[in-house]
């Protein structure tokens, strides 16, 4: 069965700084997707950035990027110069090869600080 | 592009009555839905998988005849919470699944934060 953990409920970040949210997961699938969206307090799921397992570089998305590691069964997500709304839950989901089953992990709350 | 929509996005109901939720795909044809059951500062948990002319595939542990799923068209799934009780307040998230060459995604719903009393 697939799982994601993410070890940090909480995280505080100076603005402008940079933040590295954890993320591992388990599977035997050999094809999978690894997600990362941002949940503020509005309730809302915004998609983040994607990376697929057989893509061989990690992907980028403005200031997100994320810090694959295959080997090590990771996919941290890492945010560039924080700003103050960027303070909400960010989760880390993972789909498997036919994108029927789609599992998320608990969040990291993440709070910007001025 | 790849829109989705829900209503209502927040609904208080007395104990015992049945509210609907609506999901819709805006702008592309989704074959398969989901359904998310969120709990105050919980991960989301995948209540159910829709899929447009079939019956819905339930996650263990959740009662099939307490949330009814129906996906009757392409754009639209709807979730029916029958006879609710307080312990079903949550807040409830729909997905599709992207449409074709979008097929890694699912585009989430707004939500809808049900309040049973």
């Amino acid at each position: 069965a697939q799982k994601i953990t993410q070890t940090q409920p909480g995280m505080f970040v100076q603005e402008k700084e940079a933040v590295t949210l954890d993320c591992t997961y388990d599977t035997s699938d050999p094809s999978y997707g690894l997600f990362w969206y941002k949940q503020p307090s509005s309730g809302e799921m915004i998609f983040l950035i994607y990376q697929g397992s057989y893509d061989q570089q990690n992907a980028t998305e403005g200031r997100y990027s994320l810090n694959f590691q295959k080997a090590r069964k990771s996919a941290n997500l890492v945010i560039s110069a924080s700003q103050l709304g960027d303070s909400a839950m960010y989760f880390c989901a993972m789909r498997d090869n036919y994108g029927q089953n789609f599992v998320f992990g608990p969040g990291t709350r993440l709070s910007v600080l001025p | 592009g790849a829109v989705v929509s829900q209503h209502p996005s927040r609904v208080i109901c007395k104990s015992g009555t049945s509210v609907k939720i609506e999901c819709r795909s805006l702008d592309f044809q989704a074959t398969t839905m989901f359904w998310y059951r969120q709990f105050p500062k919980k991960s989301l948990m995948l209540m159910a998988t829709s899929n447009e002319g079939s019956k819905a595939t339930y996650e263990q542990g959740v009662e099939k005849d307490k949330f009814l799923i129906n996906h009757a068209s392409l754009t639209l799934s709807t979730l029916t919470v029958t006879s609710a009780h307080p312990e079903d307040s949550s807040f409830y998230i729909c997905s599709a699944r992207g449409p074709e060459g979008t097929y890694n995604e699912q585009f989430f719903g707004p939500g809808t934060r049900l309040t049973v009393l």
